[in-house]
C-alpha cells in the first residue's frame, strides 16, 4: 500500500463549488505538505503543517485553507473554486527527526479542473 | 528573480551522452540540497542529496558550490529511462523547500 494517499484523484467541479481535497500517510511523519503544480513549472507551497497544532501559509494560500485533523490527515479546501485553481495537487510529508535533510514523500497527486 | 532558478531545457541527447544540469538559489541560509526526479506529471521522488564534498550515485553525480550558490547534477552514459523532469530542491533551516521549475531531459534511441 502507498504511504501518501490523495483522494480524489481527478475532479473536475463548476466555478464557486467548495472542493474538498484529502491527504492521509501511514509513514508517522509530523510534517506535511500541500503543493500545486501547473504545466511547466516547479512546485508552489500552499500551506504546510510541522504537527497537528501547528498550521503554516505557503507562497500561494490565498483561496484555499487547511485542516489538520490528526497527525496522518491533511486536508485542503477550496471554498469557491475559481478556473486558475485547475492544477495537480501534491501532499508530501517529512520527518522532523531528520532535519534539515527534509526529504520529502510525495502523493500521487491530484488532478483538479474547475470550469 | 525566483529563488531556485534552473535551465528549463528541454534537453535531447542521445543514449550514451553525457548531460548536466544547473542549478542557482538566492538564499544564503539555504541548509540543504536535493535533485528529485518527476515522470509524467507524476509524483516527484528523491534523486539525490547534494552534499558540499560532492556525491555520486552510479551514472549520477552532484555537485555544490557555497560560495556560488550553485548545484549542479551529471548523468553519465544516459539510458532511455532517464527521461524526466529534474527538479532543483533547496531547503531552509525551517524546513521549507523551494522548487525550480524543472528541467526536461528527454533520451533518444
Amino acid at each position: 500500500d502507498a504511504d501518501v494517499t490523495q483522494t480524489p484523484r481527478n475532479r473536475i467541479t463548476k466555478t464557486g463549488k467548495r472542493i474538498m481535497l484529502e491527504c492521509s500517510q501511514t509513514k508517522g511523519h509530523d510534517r506535511m505538505y500541500w503543493y500545486r503544480q501547473d504545466p511547466g513549472l516547479g512546485l508552489r507551497l500552499i500551506y504546510y503543517s510541522f504537527d497537528v497544532k501547528d498550521i503554516n501559509k505557503g507562497e500561494i494560500s490565498d483561496g484555499y485553507s487547511v485542516s489538520r485533523q490528526a497527525q496522518a490527515k491533511f486536508s485542503l479546501s477550496l471554498e469557491s473554486a475559481i478556473p486558475n485553481q485547475t492544477a495537480l495537487y501534491f501532499c508530501a510529508t517529512s520527518d522532523r527527526d531528520y532535519q534539515p535533510l527534509n526529504e520529502q514523500f510525495f502523493g500521487p497527486g491530484t488532478r483538479l479542473t474547475v470550469l | 528573480r525566483k529563488e531556485v532558478e534552473q535551465d528549463p531545457g528541454p534537453f535531447n541527447v542521445p543514449e550514451g551522452a553525457t548531460v548536466a544540469f544547473n542549478c542557482t538559489y538566492s538564499n544564503s541560509a539555504s541548509q540543504s540540497f536535493f535533485w528529485y526526479r518527476q515522470d509524467c506529471r507524476k509524483e516527484p521522488k528523491l534523486l539525490m542529496s547534494v552534499y558540499s564534498s560532492g556525491n555520486e550515485d552510479g551514472r549520477f553525480t552532484a555537485q555544490l558550490n557555497r560560495a556560488s550558490q550553485y548545484i549542479s547534477l551529471l548523468i553519465r552514459d544516459s539510458k532511455l529511462s532517464d527521461s524526466a523532469t529534474y527538479l532543483c530542491v533547496v531547503n531552509t533551516n525551517a524546513g521549507k523547500s523551494t522548487f525550480g521549475d524543472g528541467t526536461t531531459l528527454t533520451v533518444k534511441p
